[in-house]
């Protein structure tokens, strides 16, 4: 079946370091993508989304890069803070009803 | 309303009981999901609302849950006959269209 998956699942980065957040996934289809956070407890908080028509979406201290040839994206993360210690997790859009497919996530680790 | 509200937040129940979760969506949402999440996992759908109208059950749900919207606006969630393999994070996420999905907090439940 389709599926969304990550590359690495723990990342550790010092405080004021950039992150890199990789994920794979495999319907070619899919035109539709959103990166969330999910702190210990809490559920899934919306980062940053691209559609399959853009290449790179920025945002505050988040940039998305999408590429559709090898089916990629990445979540960037700025000048990364103790508070982005956290898993991230990226999820397509998916099926007729427009359901969240999620991938296992990467715990973001930050080292002050 | 200033999100999705779910309750309860945590639940402890023996094996073989029945469990029963509510969500709260944002009340202009006509789309509900409720999801699934164990430990180190990306959330998995469960099934879909639009409106009171159930329009997609994931195979995940089995004959022991059932999902409900009477009236279009807060949704539950029963398990009956709870097993061990029942333990995890139910998250409910509402949305107006697609991509503005908004997630609880989660009700974390534990059968022992």
């Amino acid at each position: 079946g389709e599926n969304v998956g990550l590359h690495l699942p723990t990342l550790s980065v010092q405080e004021g370091d950039n992150s890199i957040i990789n994920c794979a996934y495999s319907n070619s289809a899919s035109d539709y993508f959103i990166w969330y956070k999910q702190e210990s407890g809490k559920g899934p908080q919306f980062i940053i989304d691209i559609r399959s028509n853009m290449d790179k979406r920025q945002g505050q201290r988040v940039t998305v890069l999408l590429n559709k040839t090898v089916k990629h994206l990445s979540l960037q993360i700025a000048a990364t803070q103790p508070g982005d210690s956290a898993v991230y997790f990226c999820a397509e859009i998916g099926g007729a009803t427009n359901k969240l497919i999620f991938g296992t996530g990467t715990l973001l680790a930050v080292q002050p | 309303d200033t999100g999705v509200s779910q309750n309860p937040r945590h639940k402890i129940t023996k094996r073989g009981q029945n469990v029963t979760f509510r969500c709260d969506p944002i009340s202009e949402h006509n789309r509900l999901y409720w999801y699934r999440q164990t430990l180190g996992q990306g959330p998995e759908f469960l099934t879909y609302f639009q409106n009171e109208a159930q329009l997609e059950k994931s195979r995940l749900l089995s004959d022991r849950f059932s999902a409900e919207r009477p009236k279009g606006s807060f949704s539950t969630l029963e398990i009956q006959r709870t097993e061990q393999g029942d333990s995890a994070m139910y998250l409910c996420a509402s949305s107006l269209e697609e991509g503005g999905y908004t997630f609880g907090s989660g009700t974390r439940l534990t059968v022992v």
